[in-house]
């Protein structure tokens, strides 16, 4: 079974550039996360979709940081303009259905911004 | 205000050396308790989850552990490729949703 893919692995910017991040989930996973990782730190959620609906996007930074699902499937995240403190590493996951039940992370995208 | 913390943040094993690491939570509406491990460069890999105290799950040489307030991972007999930092999370449910909050992690360095 395929996991989860995300694309670009790396990405260096410089400050207000824009930026966009790409994730497909597990086949028939309909829930999908954008976690961010700074370094040093555990994952912090960024923003919860079920199908292409938001669930929860309570930390999501909304004036700068936007996602979106359109068909249910893969996932966009994107960072417009970018700050220094965006730097980390961005996570996506995948769960069946409930959070209750595992998520499963990709690789994650590293970014840079100078 | 939720919070999950690991300790130590760093722990160094010779090879065989048992030990533990440990995860304690304070969180309104605990759902689960998950252990992940996180190897450079990469996402983090599933290990266990526990849903209720008194609850114990084992994998090779690890077992994890639940209380009403902790949760540990014990590491037996520890290899060089147990290497990694361990990341604990908890599922909690408030009015925002129901989300993962993980701690900070534990960096295991196992020598031979």
């Amino acid at each position: 079974e395929a996991g989860v893919a995300q694309s670009p692995r790396y990405k260096i910017i410089e400050k207000r550039q824009s930026v966009a991040f790409w994730c497909n989930p597990i086949s028939g996973h309909a829930t999908l996360y954008w976690y961010q990782q700074i370094l040093g730190q555990g994952p912090k959620l960024l923003i919860q979709f079920q199908n292409n609906g938001v669930v929860d996007d309570s930390q999501l930074p909304k004036d700068r940081f936007s996602a979106e699902r359109l068909k249910g499937v893969d996932s966009t995240l994107k960072i417009q303009p970018a700050k220094l403190e965006d730097s980390a590493v961005y996570l996506c996951a995948s769960s069946l259905w409930h959070p209750q039940e595992t998520q499963y992370f990709g690789p994650g995208t590293r970014l840079l911004v100078l | 205000e939720d919070q999950v913390t690991q300790s130590p943040e760093a722990l160094r094993l010779q090879e065989g050396e048992s030990s533990s690491l440990n995860c304690s939570y304070t969180v309104s509406g605990l759902r689960g308790l998950f252990w992940y491990r996180q190897d450079p460069g990469k996402g983090p890999e599933f290990l266990f989850t526990l849903y209720s105290a008194g609850e114990e799950k084992e994998k090779e040489r690890l077992k994890a552990t639940l209380t009403k307030k902790e949760s540990f991972l014990h590491i037996t007999a520890p290899k060089p490729e147990d290497s990694a930092t361990y990341l604990c999370a908890v599922l909690r449910a408030n009015q925002a949703g129901t989300a993962l909050i993980f701690g900070k992690g534990t960096t295991l360095s196992v020598s031979s």
